[in-house]
């Protein structure tokens, strides 16, 4: 079965600090990869989105970036974070061909 | 661009007290609707995909509906483990694999 891991779980980091997460699947190949971001009370919205090795997407202009260095790991990073980067940072993933999307556990980020 | 909206944003329900949670979308080509469930710190669990209207699926006490414009949540004698923030979802045909979601609806059900 396939397993989808984050971490670290949660992290606490100063204004202008480097930031990176770390997304891993298992049990799947060639998998869409998905970084999410969510405000506490609201809903996800999508960052990045990847369908293959080097191959990524942005949704949305911001301070941070993404990368897939191998098939099944995908890296959410930034060179400096601003307090407005607080928040859950969800990895998703869903099979080639799109459809259902399946969750990790997230990370909580909190930038003082 | 893709649009989903969710009613109520709270709900407090009695336990047993049977009640519907509305997803309500804006899509050019539905490829596919999902339902999760999100507990507190943690990240979405996968309950239902739809993909046509008239589709239903059931799990437990959980039972989703689709229509062309809106999907429906029925929970039918909830207990207090039900709790939880469920969360819709649309694919547009046309943006395969990405998925945009509603602010969800956070069920408390008492005992």
């Amino acid at each position: 079965s396939q397993t989808i891991h984050q971490w670290p779980a949660t992290l606490v980091q100063p204004v202008g600090s480097p930031l990176s997460l770390e997304c891993t699947v298992e049990g799947t190949s060639n998998p869409n990869l998905y970084w999410y971001r969510q405000a506490a009370g609201r809903g996800l919205q999508l960052l990045f989105y990847s369908v293959g090795i080097g191959q990524i997407s942005s949704e949305v202009p911001q301070n941070l970036s993404a990368s897939r260095p191998q098939d099944r790991q995908f890296i959410l990073s930034s060179k400096k974070l601003l307090l407005s980067d607080s928040g859950f940072y969800l990895c998703a993933w869903n099979g080639a061909g799109g459809d259902t999307q399946y969750f990790g556990p997230g990370t909580r980020l909190t930038v003082l | 661009e893709d649009q989903v909206t969710q009613s109520p944003e709270a709900l407090r329900l009695q336990e047993g007290e049977s009640s519907s949670l509305n997803c309500s979308y804006t899509v050019s080509g539905l490829r596919g609707l999902f339902w999760y469930r999100q507990d507190p710190g943690k990240g979405p669990e996968f309950l239902f995909t739809l993909y046509s209207a008239g589709e239903e699926k059931e799990k437990e006490r959980l039972k989703a509906t689709l229509t062309k414009k809106e999907s429906f949540l029925h929970i039918t004698a909830p207990k207090p483990e039900d709790s939880a923030t469920y969360l819709c979802a649309v694919q547009d045909a046309a943006n395969a694999g990405k998925s945009t979601f509603g602010d969800g609806t956070t069920l408390t059900v008492k005992p």
